[in-house]
């Protein structure tokens, strides 16, 4: 079984320009996670999507963060315009569907290093 | 409100030591589970165990045992005659019920603490 495949790797930007990032998840998985991860800590949720939908983005910073999974399945996350302390570690993660999401573990990409100087 | 608390930042060993890594949760809900993950300097977040808490029995798989306490809100992980293979960095989690929209009954997002850095010296 394939994972979850994010890219790019790695990307370093000056404050104020945009970036984005792509996630796929592992197939068949509905329930897609963008998570940030700021160095020395522990992920952070940004948004939920199940399908298509938004469960939960109240952890977004909309004036500058979107994100979309218009076909379900692979999701893009944005920044525009980018600040210093948006310096991370971008992490997708996927969930199959079963009886009981609450217990299945999520399955992580490698995720994108994102530098902004 | 749900919290993550592992209070050792690093830890050092030396290959073969026992170490164990504490976890501290904080949550309102009476069924909750917590995960363990690995990351190691790939970054990518590798899935060790899950436990939900109507679960008590600890648990042991080959090296790794946890120690799940609900009367404390612990859930600890011992590593048994530690490898340099095992240096990484350690995260305890907590799955959440909240969230908006009910998709199929659950949320599942992962509160995390802040991870433990295991460092093994051969």
């Amino acid at each position: 079984e394939a994972g979850v495949a994010q890219s790019p790797r790695y990307k370093i930007i000056e404050k104020r320009q945009s970036v984005a990032f792509w996630c796929n998840p592992i197939s068949g998985h509905a329930t897609l996670y963008w998570y940030q991860q700021i160095l020395g800590q522990g992920p952070k949720l940004l948004i939920q999507f199940q399908n298509n939908g938004v469960v939960d983005d109240s952890q977004l910073p909309k004036d500058r963060f979107s994100a979309e999974r218009l076909k379900g399945v692979d999701s893009t996350l944005k920044i525009q315009p980018a600040k210093l302390e948006d310096s991370a570690v971008y992490l997708c993660a996927s969930r199959g569907q079963g009886r009981a999401l609450n217990n299945s573990p999520l399955h992580f990409g490698n995720g994108t290093r994102l530098t902004v100087t | 409100a749900q919290k993550v608390t592992q209070a050792q930042t690093e830890i050092s060993v030396v290959e073969k030591e026992d170490v164990t890594l504490d976890c501290v949760y904080e949550t309102r809900d009476t069924t909750y589970y917590l995960f363990w993950y690995k990351q190691p300097p790939s970054g990518e977040l590798v899935f060790l165990i899950r436990r939900n808490s109507f679960d008590e029995q600890n648990e042991i798989s080959g090296r790794y045992s946890w120690n799940f306490q609900k009367s404390t809100s612990s859930f600890n992980f011992t590593i048994t005659a530690s490898q340099v293979v095992d240096s990484a960095v350690y995260f305890c989690a907590l799955s959440e019920r909240g969230g908006r929209a009910n998709y199929g009954g659950s949320q599942g997002n992962l509160i995390f603490g802040k991870g433990t850095k295991l460092s093994v010296k051969p």
